[in-house]
């Protein structure tokens, strides 16, 4: 059974640029949730997408965006970079039915914004 | 809106002790998840426990166990003879049970960093 993969590992980008940030879900998983942790701080939610539709969003603005494809792995998408969006983004993902609740998390992608 | 508030911002423990987290939530909902997570400094997130909050029974997970005090809004782990490899950040999070737009959101605390001395 294959976990939860992230890519890239780290990356630098400058204020103002765009960048994405992809996922790859546990087998089995149809349901992908992405969260930002600043640095010493508690996971905050962004947003989950179900079956490639979003059914959940956070506190985050519209610059913030992503998308799932049919084999459930998925992309976050962040425009316009800000200094304060230099974080650790975790994808999780999860079944649907009974075991929704688990969460399974990958190693997650630091960001650093200059 | 739901919250969860850790006000251990670091704990220490010596090897084979007990060590307590303390974790409290606030939610207007009856019907909930409770867990706890652990992050090691290689970052990945891992599951530790679970409780479900109809369930009066405290969860138990090998040396991990809860004290759930539903109407105190109070969850708490309990590490028995604590490990070298125990030591991690802890979060603990909610998640409401079913239903509503953020169905799977997650909801943590600010973390505990717990210290593992031999």
């Amino acid at each position: 059974e294959t976990g939860v993969t992230q890519s890239p590992t780290h990356l630098i980008k400058t204020r103002g640029q765009q960048v994405t940030l992809r996922c790859s879900s546990q087998s089995g998983h149809n349901t992908v949730s992405w969260y930002q942790q600043a640095l010493g701080q508690g996971p905050q939610f962004i947003f989950q997408y179900y079956r490639e539709e979003e059914n959940g969003r956070g506190n985050f603005p519209p610059r913030f965006s992503g998308l799932q494809f049919p084999n459930y792995s998925s992309e976050l998408n962040v425009n316009a970079l800000e200094l304060d969006d230099s974080a650790l983004y975790l994808c999780a993902s999860s079944a649907n039915g009974d075991k929704s609740y688990e969460q399974y998390f990958g190693p997650g992608t630091r960001l650093t914004v200059t | 809106a739901q919250t969860v508030t850790q006000s251990q911002p670091e704990m220490s423990v010596q090897e084979a002790e007990t060590v307590t987290l303390s974790c409290t939530y606030d939610t207007s909902e009856s019907d909930y998840y409770l867990f706890w997570y652990k992050q090691p400094p290689s970052r990945q997130m891992i599951l530790v426990i679970r409780q479900e909050a109809y369930k009066q029974q405290n969860a138990t997970e090998n040396r991990f166990s809860v004290n759930f005090q539903k109407a105190a809004k109070s969850f708490s782990l309990k590490i028995s003879d604590s490990q070298l490899g125990d030591a991690a950040m802890y979060f603990c999070a909610y998640r409401i049970s079913a239903g509503g737009t953020s169905y799977g959101k997650l909801t943590f605390g600010q973390g505990t960093i717990l210290t593992v001395h031999p």
